[in-house]
């Protein structure tokens, strides 16, 4: 079965720093990986997506974050923090049958 | 489309008391999803549904837990009794296409508080 291991409960950053956010999975095949935000009393929004191709893949807000198979990992990054990027971030993976498997979250904190 | 709708959006009940959850998920969607989220356990998938058939329910807790979806735009998960520890954010996601390689869209979840 599919995994997802989020290493960072907390990560704090000064704002204009660069953030990079662990996330490793466990699938047995290609995996389908994903990324989402979610702000405080609000449901999850997708920041990006890796199906296949360019393992390097860019989403909204500025993020982006690179598959490596061979360390089964797919982190975010962002080269320079606003203080409205604070949130909880997810990392998921789906794979077949549809199952989407949530990794348990890392609490982006900025400091201005 | 208004996206993935969950009413109610919180909820205080009784311990002992039946508790019905709604979704309707976003049209032409057919696959939804059932998430609880805790501050102890993070987000865990309850149960999920392919073209209203329900493919995985190996994450319900128990046998309190049951989960509907009688047609393509309505879901229902009911806690029957609730108990304390019941608490938490119930959110209901729906995506497209059945391969997994799709965004799953999040409603904005129901808070549950079971005193």
């Amino acid at each position: 079965a599919q995994s997802v291991t989020q290493p960072d409960i907390h990560i704090t950053v000064s704002e204009g720093a660069s953030l990079e956010l662990r996330c490793n999975y466990s699938y047995g095949a290609t995996p389908y990986l994903f990324w989402y935000v979610q702000s405080p009393g609000q449901g999850l929004q997708l920041l990006l997506k890796y199906f296949s191709g360019d393992t390097l893949v860019q989403g909204i807000k500025g993020f982006e974050a690179e598959f490596k198979r061979s360390q089964s990992s797919f982190n975010l990054r962002k080269p320079s923090v606003h203080w409205s990027d604070a949130a909880e971030y997810f990392c998921a993976v789906g794979a077949h049958g549809n199952k989407l498997v949530f990794g348990a979250g890392t609490i982006l904190r900025v400091k201005s | 489309d208004a996206g993935v709708i969950q009413s109610p959006r919180h909820e205080v009940t009784e311990m002992g008391q039946e508790v019905t959850l709604r979704c309707k998920p976003i049209s032409g969607h057919n696959s939804l999803f059932w998430y609880r989220q805790t501050m102890m356990r993070g987000l865990e998938l309850l149960i999920y549904f392919n073209n209203n058939v329900p493919i995985d329910d190996s994450g319900m807790p128990e046998d309190r837990f049951s989960a509907k979806m009688p047609n393509a735009s309505f879901s229902t998960l009911k806690i029957q009794p609730s108990e304390p520890r019941d608490s938490a954010v119930y959110f209901c996601a729906s995506r497209q296409g059945a391969g997994g390689n799709t965004e799953a869209f999040f409603g904005q979840g129901t808070r549950l508080t079971v005193v």
